[in-house]
């Protein structure tokens, strides 16, 4: 069975301060992994998907990179409004469902 | 920019009555998904939907789960005799394939007393 590690639960960050979110998979075959932001109470939103080692990509002050058994989000000079639990999921080889993690909630403090 | 939209926003229901969760999916999307999640775990897959048929489905997706596309717009996600444990923010999800990002609606709650 899919499975998928994030680390850690909650980081709270001082606005400017970079740091990198974690989410580890263990996959029979990965067509892609996804990373989505979700705002309390609200459904999660597309950020990336990332479907090869090596791959990477960027939006504004996110950057998502992926290796064979990771991948990790990054945050530079964070703003109070990048404040909201991150969720990385995969997609198996094998199905279409997405499998999610428990997510990292971010805060970050002006 | 096109969205998936779910109505009610937020339903209160009995134990043991049925609800009906609606969608409209994003309009040239052809996937449709269901995923769940109870308060404070994980979102968790429920179903998949394709050319008039569940695709894939998970061992929640259960007899008490059933799902249609009664027109060309709408999708729907029926639970049978509620429990009080089917309380959780029920989200609908539609893409263009199935290898494509997801685009998820901002969810029902649904609170079972």
């Amino acid at each position: 069975e899919d499975q998928v590690t994030q680390s850690p639960e909650a980081l709270r960050l001082q606005e400017g301060e970079s740091s990198s979110l974690n989410c580890s998979y263990t996959v029979s075959g990965l067509r892609g992994l996804f990373w989505y932001r979700q705002d309390p109470g609200k459904g999660p939103e597309f950020l990336f998907t990332l479907y090869s080692a090596g791959e990477e990509k960027e939006k504004e002050r996110l950057k998502a990179t992926l290796t064979k058994k990771e991948s990790f989000l990054h945050i530079t000079a964070p703003k109070p409004e990048d404040s909201a639990t991150y969720l990385c999921a995969v997609q198996a080889l094998v199905a279409y469902k997405l499998s999610f993690g428990a997510g990292t909630t971010v805060t970050v403090r002006a | 920019e096109p969205e998936v939209t779910q109505t009610p926003s937020h339903q209160v229901t009995q134990m043991g009555q049925e609800v009906i969760l609606r969608c409209v999916p994003i309009s040239n999307h052809l996937y449709f998904y269901w995923y769940r999640q109870i308060l404070g775990q994980k979102v968790e897959f429920l179903v998949s939907f394709y050319n008039n048929e569940i695709s894939e489905k998970s061992e929640i997706f259960d007899d008490q789960f059933s799902v249609e596309r009664p027109d060309g717009s709408n999708f729907t996600l029926k639970i049978r005799s509620t429990k009080l444990e089917d309380s959780a923010m029920y989200f609908c999800a539609s893409s263009r394939d199935q290898k494509n990002q997801a685009f998820f609606g901002q969810g029902t709650r649904l609170t079972v007393v």
